[in-house]
Order: C-alpha cells, then sequence, then structure tokens
C-alpha cells in the first residue's frame, strides 16, 4: 500500500486552542478514516468519511473529505489535555482489498 | 462495530523462537486483517486473512515468516517465525465490519 502525507509530524498546544491537521494522498480514495491511538492501545476509529466533500462531526471533532478525492482534514476545537495521543489518517478503496493505507500520524500534547 | 480481543498483549521471546498471536472478534466477519506497527511509526500491512483459503500478503512480507490461520469468521492467528530483534512492534488485528476495528494490538519484544 501506499503511505499517506500527514502533516503537522506533531502539535504541542495549551489546552482550549483548536487544532488542525491533513493528510494527502497521490491516489484518490473512496473512503477516509480518522484514529487516535494512545499508548498501548490499539487505534480507535473517531470519523468515517465516505463522499467527496462531506464534513462530518463528532462531539469537539470535524473532519472533510476532500473535493478531488485525495485529502482529507481533520479539526479539533477547544482541546483538553484527554485529546493527547497520536492521530492517523487512513485512506480506503471499499471496492478493492478494503485494506487501510496509513498517514504518518500526528502526534498531539495538550499542556493544561 | 466490532469488539476485538488479542492474546497475548505482550510478550519477550528469545531471538530463533516464534510467537503466535490469537485474535478473536465478537461476531461473525468476512474481512480480518494483521498490521504491523513498528516502533514510533505507523501501521503496515503484513496481510489480510481469508477464511477457507490462504492468506494475502503484502509485498514484503511472506507465509514463512508469518503464517497466518482463519478457521472462521470470528477468529484468526498470526505467528511470527524464527524472531529477530527486528521483529520488535507492536501486532494489530483489524476487522471490517461496514467500518474497520482494531484490537489492542500485541507488543513483542525479542531479546
Amino acid at each position: 500500500g501506499q503511505q499517506l502525507n500527514q502533516s503537522p509530524q506533531s502539535m504541542f498546544i495549551q489546552e482550549g486552542e483548536d487544532v488542525s491537521m491533513n493528510c494527502t494522498s497521490s491516489s484518490i480514495f473512496n473512503t477516509w478514516l480518522w484514529y487516535k491511538q494512545e499508548p498501548g492501545e490499539g487505534p480507535v476509529l473517531l470519523i468515517a468519511l465516505y463522499k467527496a466533500g462531506e464534513l462530518t462531526s463528532n462531539g469537539r471533532l470535524t473532519a472533510q473529505f476532500g473535493i478531488t478525492r485525495k485529502d482529507s482534514f481533520l479539526n479539533i476545537s477547544a482541546s483538553i489535555p484527554s485529546d493527547v495521543g497520536i492521530y492517523f489518517c487512513a485512506g480506503q478503496l471499499r471496492n478493492s482489498g478494503y485494506a487501510l493505507n496509513f498517514g504518518k500520524g500526528t502526534s498531539l500534547l495538550v499542556t493544561p | 462495530s466490532a469488539v476485538i480481543s488479542q492474546k497475548p498483549s505482550r510478550d519477550i521471546c528469545q531471538r530463533g523462537t516464534s510467537l503466535t498471536i490469537q485474535c478473536q472478534v465478537d461476531s461473525q466477519v468476512t474481512m480480518m486483517f494483521w498490521y504491523r506497527q513498528q516502533p514510533g511509526q505507523s501501521l503496515t500491512l503484513i496481510a489480510t486473512a481469508n477464511q477457507g483459503s490462504e492468506a494475502t500478503y503484502e509485498s514484503g512480507f511472506v507465509i514463512d515468516k508469518f503464517p497466518i490461520s482463519r478457521p472462521n469468521l470470528t477468529f484468526s492467528t498470526l505467528t511470527v517465525s524464527n524472531l529477530s530483534p527486528e521483529d520488535s512492534s507492536i501486532y494489530l488485528c483489524s476487522v471490517d465490519a461496514s467500518e474497520q476495528f482494531f484490537g489492542p494490538g500485541t507488543r513483542l519484544t525479542v531479546l
């Protein structure tokens, strides 16, 4: 599979700040997913996107599926200390194998 | 969603030995996958575990090193054979149940 370009690599912010991270690919996908991984745990699905242009929210999290189908972003509003973790984007072709292609992750640190 | 468990959660193994990791799902699923996550890295797909047939391996992964079983629609095993320190990683199983969900991972350290 291909590795997606995810940025930024890390973020160190203060509680209450908003966070934005994005993911780009040279290939199109028909599904974009965002996961959060905490130490010692497997990735936990945050948001799944299925249509180009789709904007989906999950609490303080908002993600969008880019119009070109080659990119996606995740925003976290009003960050809190428990947002700490590594966030991964993943692209999927659900009509071709179903395996996920992951970004390298964004490590988020939030100070109280 | 799907609830996935893995055994063992962690292990320390000697060079040259093998470790078999079990993955159990709480519902029947068609698609099951095994990923490797090297220290500080992202996830890389090892193989798709196919029920009733041989697993489909990604480039760079071979059956002799990573034999996989999938005896039914709720269970799979991954064996990491002839261990070397470079095999020290987290191994994760996942299932596709409308979306893809991950188990908690197995942290392997090879001495």
